[in-house]
């Protein structure tokens, strides 16, 4: 089983509504990513964090996105008005990046 | 754009044969190489890094990666039903003690039949 642990492990929201999806990493790891892989497709990295704030994100991750660590604990990918497209699987990486999550589920409907 | 290919298969082999799975990347300042098994509904799990051209082996799993042909291999010995899954190449320009995002190819399907 994964050290990185993911919750909710499966989520149904309605279009529009916000997501708020949590991850719990590696103690003293300082990295954190996540990704997301919709069915069928390639892993796609969304934003990496580091530091308390963003070091790098990809196109994917616009306005509707956002990154915390509330409680320098848990890392959280908010998902403010959630659209259809974003139906797929999302996985925080901890550590190097290369440690995977257990993965949250997201169904859009 | 930085891109990942991997024959996407399906790959189909008996127990006890070796698989070879193969993968290409167009950045060449990529430094550091990964391969991922999936099980289908699960996330990646890390089973082969490398770093430097050449072999490296672990158990049945064996990564080769050439640079110059821009090219990293995995072969799986003795292949096992439990070794069916997708697997995953990822690379990233990080090496040494930093790191980076990883760019993963779609993944080759693998079977390996009683």
């Amino acid at each position: 089983e994964p050290e990185v642990t993911q919750t909710p492990s499966h989520q149904v929201t309605q279009m529009g509504q916000e997501v708020i999806l949590r991850c719990v990493p590696i103690s003293n790891h300082l990295y954190f990513y996540w990704y997301r892989q919709i069915l069928g497709q390639k892993v796609e990295f969304l934003v990496s964090f580091y530091n308390n704030e963003i070091s790098e994100k990809s196109e994917i991750f616009d306005d509707q996105f956002s990154v915390e660590r509330p409680d320098g604990s848990n890392f959280t990918l908010k998902i403010r008005s959630t659209k259809l497209e974003d139906s797929a699987m999302y996985f925080c990486a901890t550590g190097g990046g290369y440690t995977f999550g257990s993965g949250t589920r997201l169904t859009v409907v | 754009q930085k891109e990942v290919e991997q024959n996407s298969g399906p790959l189909s082999v008996p127990e006890g044969a070796i698989a070879s799975l193969n993968c290409t990347y167009s950045d060449r300042v990529s430094q550091s190489f990964f391969w991922y098994r999936q099980y289908s509904g699960k996330s990646p799990e890390l089973i082969m890094s490398i770093y430097s051209n050449g072999d490296k082996e672990d158990g049945r799993f064996t990564a080769q990666l050439n640079k110059a042909s821009q090219y990293v291999s995995l072969l799986i010995r003795d292949s096992q039903p439990s070794d069916s899954a997708t697997y995953l190449c990822a690379v990233t320009n990080a090496g040494g003690t930093s790191y980076g995002k990883l760019t993963f190819g779609q993944g080759t399907i693998l079977t390996v039949h009683p």
